[in-house]
């Protein structure tokens, strides 16, 4: 079964353009997730979707943002790219559902490093 | 944002030895997860913990869901090179509100000199 899949691996903007990257998750997960990781701050929740809607949402500004499709597919979206965005961005998927108590932990893709300049 | 507190922070293991590794919070959660980051890749998932006191091993590796709920600790027996690499523990309070993960700070496990 093939894994989670990121594109771009890499990207390379300059501060105020935008970017989006994509994620596809193992076949059969529903559930989205994104992270950020950067050395600083290790790892931090960005958002999770679900059935196409946004179930969870960690601090970040609204420039970060994101959505899911149909086939469970999902993009993130940054505008007004700042040098502090720099950052390896993860995306993470699982089976979870709306039933309590499913055991289903995330599984993660290799990630796209963006480097604002 | 918040960070779970991970110690040690790094370490150096020579071939064949043990290695401990732990992660406390401030907070309960009810789920537990060890990760393993190579360089230029994700995190991936060593071992899951679903239930306080629950010990589980997975090969070499072996990691205890605290009862307190608030801890839990990694365990590596005869470790090998390709043990390297960057060990995170994530906490997840109650998964009715979604995949939402805390992770720890990382401990980076490095070959001895």
């Amino acid at each position: 079964k093939a894994g989670v899949t990121q594109t771009p691996r890499y990207l390379i903007k300059t501060r105020g353009q935008q970017v989006t990257l994509s994620c596809s998750p193992i076949s059969g997960h529903r559930s989205v997730s994104w992270y950020q990781q950067t050395p600083g701050q290790g790892l931090q929740f960005l958002f999770e979707y679900f059935s196409e809607t946004q179930r969870n949402k960690g601090n970040f500004p609204g420039r970060f943002s994101g959505r899911q499709f149909s086939n469970s597919r999902s993009e993130m979206n940054v505008s007004t790219l700042e040098l502090g965005d720099s950052a390896l961005y993860l995306c993470a998927s699982s089976l979870a559902g709306s039933r309590w108590g499913m055991h289903s932990p995330l599984h993660f893709g290799n990630g796209t490093r963006l480097t604002v300049t | 944002g918040q960070q779970l507190n991970q110690s040690p922070q790094s370490m150096f293991i020579q071939e064949g030895e043990d290695v401990s590794m732990n992660c406390t919070s401030s907070s309960i959660f009810n789920t537990w997860l060890w990760y393993k980051q190579d360089p230029g890749e994700g995190p991936v998932l060593l071992i899951a913990l679903y239930k306080a006191g629950e010990l589980t091993s997975n090969g070499r590796l072996t990691a205890q869901f605290g009862i307190t709920r608030k801890d839990s600790f990694l365990n590596i027996s005869a470790s090998i090179p390709s043990d390297v690499g960057i060990y995170f523990c994530a906490g997840q309070l109650k998964k009715s509100s979604g995949d939402k993960l805390t992770f720890g700070t990382g401990t980076r496990l490095a070959v001895r000199p």
